[in-house]
């Protein structure tokens, strides 16, 4: 159980384009997403909180017109790089929030990787 | 903010050998999480503890939560090839994830 999907899983654009990707929980409903961000060979790095039927909540030097994060339903989660430039190709992972026995989890999807050219 | 040490930044040990990980933190958490990420992909979940002094076991893997609540550790018994990866430690606060910086490690056969 707690599987999460994202889609795509690799993705090459033209600078000034916008890219979209979806996140998935596949077998639980997650009223909380997260989008992370991950350069090479450094950690998660927190970008937004995704929740629900409300507005995302970005962290500090995150431009929320620049990522733009939807969260239609309780298993979809999008986020869209508007006007991509060469500086936001990166490694974009998201997780769903999850209630296990003892409390909660992050459960992460398999990353999207951004190429932009 | 809050910020997690995680060291070494590498680690190499031989097929068979026990290795431990330490996390340790100025900030009380209280959740600590360990996942694994192996390259191009997600982090997976390995152990999660939610409670000060909690000692969990997931096969060859036991993480304890420390008493004060600013630290755990991961313990790796008998390693094998496949446990190759970048393991990261996660504090969990208002319901937020911090992560350590990851420690890679490396198996020889």
């Amino acid at each position: 159980g707690a599987v999460v999907s994202q889609h795509p899983s690799r993705v090459i654009c033209k600078s000034g384009t916008s890219v979209k990707i979806e996140c998935r929980s596949l077998d639980f409903q997650a009223t909380t997403m997260f989008w992370y961000r991950q350069f090479p060979k450094q950690s998660l790095m927190l970008m937004a909180t995704s929740n629900e039927g409300s507005k995302a909540t970005y962290e500090q030097g995150v431009e929320k017109d620049k990522f733009l994060i939807n969260h239609a339903s309780l298993t979809l989660s999008t986020l869209t790089v508007t006007s991509a430039h060469p500086e936001d190709s990166s490694f974009y992972i998201c997780s769903a929030r999850d209630w296990g026995q003892g409390g909660e989890t992050q459960y992460f999807g398999p990353g999207t990787r951004l190429l932009v050219l | 903010g809050q910020q997690l040490n995680q060291s070494p930044q590498s680690m190499f040990i031989q097929e068979g050998e026990d290795v431990s990980m330490n996390c340790t933190s100025s900030s009380i958490f209280n959740t600590w999480l360990w996942y694994k990420q192996d390259p191009g992909e997600g982090p997976v979940l390995l152990i999660a503890l939610y409670k000060a002094g909690e000692l969990t076991s997931n096969g060859r893997l036991t993480a304890q939560f420390g008493i004060t609540r600013k630290d755990s550790f991961l313990n790796i018994s008998a390693s094998i090839p496949s446990d190759v990866g970048i393991y990261f430690c996660a504090g969990g606060a208002n319901s937020k994830l911090t992560f350590g910086k990851g420690i890679t490690l490396s198996v020889r056969p």
